[in-house]
């Protein structure tokens, strides 16, 4: 089993949809929790950042961490074709040095 | 992310060849971490460094590569005799903080 699985899709929506993006994690120990958003060919660019459970809100953009169920999750509202990317989970602990553990990506496609 | 510096964005080198990947973390970040990324497959860690210090290795693979953070400089890793399987695009990351990480643009290598 991997430490942090992610749905690798693609997801395919029309544009405007609420989309909901999701990572499940094995390890308990996790206490910091990101997205990233990658575009084809470039490098990660931080969306989110989050410690432990809770919701936080950027624009279009919810990030959510319920640590009881291990379970984290973003949601975009009113998709845009720019929104067409990869998104990656990533969590983190003091523990392990800080060093990121990342989902394998999933890709979304928002269609004009 | 565009802060972080890595260079060159694409590197061909035979088998056999040595490759050098150069990192310049965002100013005022002392901190970076290497992660290497193969087609459709997230990110994997590879080393976290410090200024002269190397905190974090377990990600590396025992043979071949190498990584260093002068006290002055870019950090440099260093893979000798590469072999296909190197192939892949390797990100550098540097570190805001403790836990908030942004990502140069990487550099693809292409073992031919």
């Amino acid at each position: 089993q991997k430490e942090v699985e992610q749905d690798p899709g693609p997801l395919s929506v029309p544009e405007g949809a609420i989309v909901s993006l999701n990572c499940t994690y094995s390890n308990s120990a996790f206490q910091y929790f990101m997205w990233y958003r990658q575009y084809s060919r470039k490098g990660p660019e931080l969306l989110m950042y989050t410690y432990s459970s809770g919701n936080k809100e950027d624009g279009r953009f919810t990030a959510q961490v319920d640590k009881s169920s291990k379970y984290i999750s973003l949601f975009i509202r009113d998709s845009q074709p720019s929104d067409s990317a990869t998104y990656l989970c990533a969590m983190s602990a003091l523990i392990y040095g800080n060093k990121l553990v990342f989902g394998a990506g999933t890709i979304l496609r928002v269609k004009s | 992310n565009a802060g972080v510096m890595q260079n060159p964005r694409h590197l061909v080198r035979r088998r056999g060849q040595e490759a050098r990947l150069r990192c310049s973390p965002m100013k005022g970040h002392s901190h970076v971490y290497w992660y290497r990324q193969l087609p459709e497959e997230g990110l994997k860690f590879m080393v976290y460094l410090q200024k002269e210090n190397i905190i974090d290795e377990s990600g590396m693979p025992k043979e071949r590569f190498s990584a260093e953070f002068p006290k002055e400089g870019p950090s440099i890793l260093r893979i000798q005799q590469v072999v296909r399987g190197d192939s892949a695009a390797y990100f550098c990351a540097s570190i805001r903080g403790s836990t908030e990480a942004f990502f140069g643009q990487g550099t693809r290598l292409t073992v031919v």
